[in-house]
Parts: C-alpha cells; sequence; structure tokens
C-alpha cells in the first residue's frame, strides 16, 4: 500500500512568516511522530499522537511550535514566526502501536532565508 | 535516559570487501535497536531491527546486526560492499514499549570502485 507522504517537498520562506507542513500517515496507522534532521546530524523528536490521546509534545523546541492531528489520519505542523536555525528537514513517521516499527515520510525541506 | 553514539562519522571500504558500522547504546530498560538507512535524496528506510528476541538480526540487502549486552554494542555489518549500499546510516534505540525513537549522529558510508 502507500507510504507516508509530506507535503510540500521544499518549502522556501522568509524569516518571521508561518508555515504548515502536512503528512499523511499509512492508512490504519495510529501512531504518528514529528522530527526535525539538521544538516548533517541525526533525527530530533519533535511530538507524538496515539489515537485520541494527548499527544507528548515534549520535543518542540518553543512555543513557536505546534501541531495537530485529526483523528488517525493527517497531521499538521506549524511553525510560527520562523527563524533561520528553523531551516531543516522536517520527517513524519507512523507505526501500528504492536509493532511499533516507524515507517518514515520523504520529508519537507524548509529554509528561512 | 536513552542515548546513541555511532563511533564513525564517515566510513570509507572498496567494493567487495566487509563493511562495519560501529554502534553503542545506552538504556535504562530491555531496549528496541533499529538500523536506518539514508539514500540521498530519500526517505529513511529500515534496515532491520532488535527487539529482543535473536540476538543475531539480519536484516534487507545482506546486512546484519548483532546486540551485545555485555558490551552494549549493536554495530551494523555486511560481508560485501556493493556501490548501491553508498549512504547515510542511523542506529537508533527505543525503550521497550516507548514510542520516542532516539538516533545516533549517522554514518556515513562511502564505496570506493
Amino acid at each position: 500500500g502507500a507510504g507516508v507522504s509530506q507535503s510540500p517537498s521544499n518549502k522556501v520562506t522568509e524569516k518571521g512568516k508561518d508555515v504548515e507542513l502536512r503528512c499523511d500517515p499509512i492508512s490504519g496507522h495510529t501512531a504518528l511522530y514529528w522530527y526535525r534532521q539538521r544538516l548533517g546530524q541525526g533525527l530530533e523528536f519533535l511530538i507524538y499522537f496515539q489515537g485520541n490521546s494527548a499527544p507528548d509534545k515534549s520535543g518542540l523546541p518553543s512555543d513557536r511550535f505546534s501541531a495537530e492531528r485529526t483523528g488517525e489520519s493527517v497531521s499538521t505542523l506549524t511553525i510560527q514566526r520562523t527563524q533561520q536555525e528553523d531551516s531543516a528537514v522536517y520527517l513524519c513517521a507512523s507505526s501500528l502501536v504492536k509493532p511499533n516499527t516507524q515507517y518514515f515520510g520523504p520529508g519537507t525541506r524548509l529554509t528561512v532565508l | 535516559a536513552q542515548s546513541v553514539t555511532q563511533l564513525d562519522s564517515h566510513v570509507s571500504v572498496s567494493e567487495g570487501t566487509p563493511v562495519l558500522l560501529r554502534c553503542n547504546y545506552s538504556s535504562s530498560y530491555s531496549p528496541s535497536l533499529f538500523w536506518y538507512v539514508q539514500h540521498p535524496n530519500k526517505g529513511l528506510q529500515l534496515l532491520l531491527k532488535y527487539t529482543s528476541a535473536a540476538t543475531l538480526v539480519k536484516g534487507i540487502n545482506g546486512f546484519e546486526a548483532e546486540f551485545k549486552k555485555s558490551e552494549t554494542s549493536f554495530h551494523l555489518t555486511k560481508p560485501s560492499a556493493h556501490m548501491s549500499d553508498a549512504a547515510e546510516y542511523f542506529c537508533v534505540v527505543s525503550d521497550q514499549g516507548a514510542q520516542k525513537l532516539v538516533f545516533g549522529q549517522g554514518t556515513r558510508l562511502t564505496i570506493n570502485p
């Protein structure tokens, strides 16, 4: 079946603007995750959604970052008042509860000028 | 707290020779361990995972990894490198039952003809 999809694939924005990144998980996957990958580095956990439970937001770097998920479907990551240090690839993953192997989307490359 | 150390940021081998990518982890509980591969401009792909079954785990494309609790290691190996193996490899840990993945910094594998 279809994998995790993300849009847009690339986003260039100006400092101070808001951006929205979208993730469509694999159908039937109840868990959804957002990660950030800065150039030449590993992935940093941002946020995790599981069903109707309260999301785990412990990885969000500041209050400019927020995310929502509609039921067990699409998720949107919003970055307000973007800064140059927000430039990175933002990756989404989804999984079943068990086994919890995470499957990753292709990512959105965000460049803040 | 969980952490992962990939001991080499860059490994270069000749085609047809063995590959060894080293990973040490720290985890408070029984860990789940993963290796992911990231080809240029492509998404992360799961190579293999360890979840407390057999300590020698076989993955895709001829890769395997051995879980050694006494050494807290989970090194990735392949008997004979192929040009298509050139990519970034990430060692990943999560506590059993936990959802958050903790990524190492990555090892870039270069294959010389």
